[in-house]
């Protein structure tokens, strides 16, 4: 089993439409988590921090499940901007210097 | 602006030669990271350093080396030992230790492309 899976791709969805997004990581001890975004041929970078609370970003949600493990991405009034590979990532223990990333999961927002 | 730089941002290599390359930040950050991407694939940990003069290796450190000898810069040597060295490399950084408001994120160079002929 990968340390962090995420829904296979690619998404193809029409403007306007919401669309969401599964993680699962297999480390219990796991700290921290965050959605990065990655556009093509350029580097990841930082969409949200995930909090147990869950938080919002404009139209982004993003929620924590200890208890199973899970890591959702909720993207509301998709535009075509937000086509782009998402990856899910999260840091070991606390103390722990590893990060692991998701394979990412593709978007393509159409008009 | 603070920010990660890394060079060059393309090169090609012959089988047989070793490249370098070159990241440095200005973020006054404690940890550095680099990464490997393959097409359709996630990143994968090749060396980090959380301090100064130490390193350890990643998931896929077989063919690489590096060096931290200053804060801001990291190399990551690419040898003619990696049987498949063509990939887009990342480097990252972050902050260690407790931030008021919230987690330490990795932030991310441009991203060096390497490719075999």
């Amino acid at each position: 089993r990968k340390e962090v899976e995420q829904d296979p791709g690619p998404f193809n969805v029409p403007e306007g439409a919401t669309v969401a997004f599964n993680c699962t990581y297999s480390n219990s001890a796991s700290q921290s988590f965050f959605w990065y975004r990655q556009d093509c041929r350029k580097e990841p970078k930082l969409l949200m921090s995930v909090y147990s609370s869950g938080n919002e970003d404009g139209r982004f949600t993003a929620q924590l499940n200890r208890a199973s493990q899970y890591i959702s991405l909720l993207i509301r009034d998709s535009k075509l901007s937000d086509s782009a590979t998402y990856l899910c990532v999260v840091r070991g223990p606390a103390g722990g210097f590893k990060t692991i990333f998701g394979a990412g999961t593709r978007l393509f927002v159409k008009a | 602006d603070g920010g990660i730089t890394q060079s060059p941002k393309y090169l090609f290599r012959k089988e047989g030669q070793n490249v370098t390359l070159s990241c440095e930040q200005n973020l006054n950050h404690d940890a550095m990271y680099w990464y490997r991407q393959d097409p359709g694939q996630g990143l994968r940990l090749i060396y980090y350093s959380q301090i100064v003069n130490d390193f350890q290796k990643g998931d896929i450190a077989e063919g690489y080396s590096v060096s931290r000898e200053k804060k801001e810069s990291f190399p990551l040597t690419v040898t003619s030992a990696q049987k498949n060295p063509t990939a887009f490399y990342l480097c990252a950084s972050r902050q260690t230790g407790e931030l008021v408001g919230g987690a330490n994120v990795l932030t991310f160079g441009a991203g060096s492309r390497l490719t075999v002929l």
